[in-house]
């Protein structure tokens, strides 16, 4: 099955700054990256997701970058807000109908320092 | 709001009680996948139902068993309950199976077994 590493468990960054926070897959045939942001007691909130046939997607101060040969995928946010502060994790599955789930990782908390 | 509601919010359990969980997808949604959220770790898929069948399942022994109904709603059942059950149960519905879907989360049910 597929298996999902994700780094820093624990980033601290200044306000303003930028943050990147990085993942590997295992299973090749993983075609759907979705990355989720959780406040504290919350969901799990979707903020950005990219298909394998995407290198790269923006989404105002939120990016992802996936590299295929490699295997890994990274979440950049950049001018860091109070507001960010929360953990994120990321996500892989072979989505064409098939019979698997999401794969976590084990989620990265962010901290905003102000 | 995203539309998918779970029920309860929290649960209290004795070790060897069984406990249902229920979960409305979001309007127009016919597939939900149940997840399973242990303090500080991602979630981690237990099995997925869509067009009320069971179409695929992780790594859960069977005393998790599911249900979803006509209406698309879902139920998470747990025999035999177990100390290390303790998490946060979450419900994501999907527009169904395949690529272009992404999942929506519930708020999940802490479920506390003591």
């Amino acid at each position: 099955g597929e298996n999902v590493e994700q780094h820093p468990s624990t980033l601290s960054v200044q306000e303003g700054d930028s943050a990147v926070i990085k993942c590997t897959y295992s299973d090749s045939a993983s075609n759907y990256f979705p990355w989720y942001k959780q406040e504290l007691g919350k969901r799990p909130q979707l903020i950005i997701d990219i298909r394998s046939n995407v290198g790269e997607k923006k989404d105002q101060r939120i990016a992802v970058t996936l590299n295929k040969t490699a295997k890994h995928f990274s979440l950049h946010i950049t001018e860091t807000q109070p507001e960010d502060s929360a953990v994120y994790f990321c996500a892989a599955i072979y989505s064409g109908g098939g019979a698997d789930g999401l794969t976590f990782g084990k989620g990265t908390h962010l901290i905003i320092q102000p | 709001e995203t539309g998918v509601t779970q029920s309860p919010t929290h649960l209290i359990k004795t070790r060897g009680q069984q406990v249902t969980l229920r979960c409305s997808s979001q309007s127009g949604h016919n597939t939900v996948s149940w997840y399973q959220q242990a303090l500080g770790q991602g979630p981690q898929f237990i099995f997925q139902y869509y067009r009320e069948e069971e179409n695929g399942r992780g790594n859960f022994p069977p005393r998790f068993s599911g249900l979803q109904f006509p209406n698309y709603s879902s139920e998470l059942n747990v025999n035999a309950l177990e100390l290390d059950d303790s998490a946060l149960y979450l419900c994501a519905s999907s527009l169904s199976l395949g690529l272009n879907y992404g999942y929506t989360f519930g708020s999940g049910t802490r479920l506390t077994v003591v």
